[in-house]
């Protein structure tokens, strides 16, 4: 398994203004995600996060709107700039040990903008 | 493009009873499922998975079923506490460098 510390655990942001998350894992692990998860729905992925390079980003996310990085095994960072209303929502950091093995959460971060 | 979804957005079952819930997945080259049961306020906790070369793997209390025939994937939670309420979410992964496909999710209530 992994504990994951994810900050902050919730924020309420000015539209226009951006935010960054960071997810911080107990032990060195080979992949990492980040998730969004929109108001009773189900998690989307946003982009993979790799180490030392750029992200791997899903089909109707940007690096622009969605920069990410990981400097090392243990830590990544989310921002989201630019933000709208319609970017309420919460974000969740997920890593695995290898690629086809389970997925571990963290707490996640409930974004608000108003 | 590929989904993963479910048979029933919500279930009230009585405590002590069994629960079952369904999962249809579409991706046929998909060879990894897990089921994460998330609460209120926090993240999705792995449950149980299995892979494709299995259809039945059993944890304490929860028995994940596949049928790669028919692409359906069930859990079930024997003797359904209350704690047991939560999202259930069943997840599917294709081989190779490819990413995790949530399904929708079934809300669990646990009627005491």
């Amino acid at each position: 398994s992994a504990v994951i510390s994810q900050k902050p655990s919730r924020d309420i942001c000015q539209r226009g203004t951006s935010l960054t998350i960071q997810c911080q894992v107990d032990s060195q692990v080979t992949m990492m995600f980040w998730y969004r998860q929109q108001p009773g729905q189900s998690l989307t992925l946003i982009a993979t996060a790799n180490q030392g390079s750029e992200a791997t980003y899903e089909s109707g996310f940007v690096i622009d709107k969605f920069p990410i990085s990981r400097p090392n095994l243990t830590f990544s960072t989310l921002t989201v700039s630019n933000l709208s209303p319609e970017d309420s929502s919460i974000y969740l950091c997920s890593v695995a040990h290898l690629l086809n093995t389970e997925a571990f959460f963290g707490q996640g971060t409930r974004l608000t903008v108003v | 493009g590929e989904s993963v979804g479910l048979h029933l957005p919500t279930l009230s079952v009585q405590e002590g009873d069994n629960s079952i819930i369904n999962c249809a997945y579409s991706n046929s080259a998909s060879d990894y499922f897990i089921w994460y049961k998330q609460e209120s306020g926090k993240g999705p906790q792995f449950i149980i998975d299995i892979r494709s070369n299995m259809d039945k793997r059993q944890g304490q209390r929860v028995t994940v079923l596949l049928n790669k025939t028919v692409k359906h994937l069930s859990l079930q939670i024997a003797a359904t506490q209350p704690g047991d309420s939560a999202v259930y979410f069943c997840a599917e992964k294709g081989s190779g460098n490819t990413p995790l496909v949530f399904g929708k999710g079934t809300r669990l209530s646990v009627i005491a």
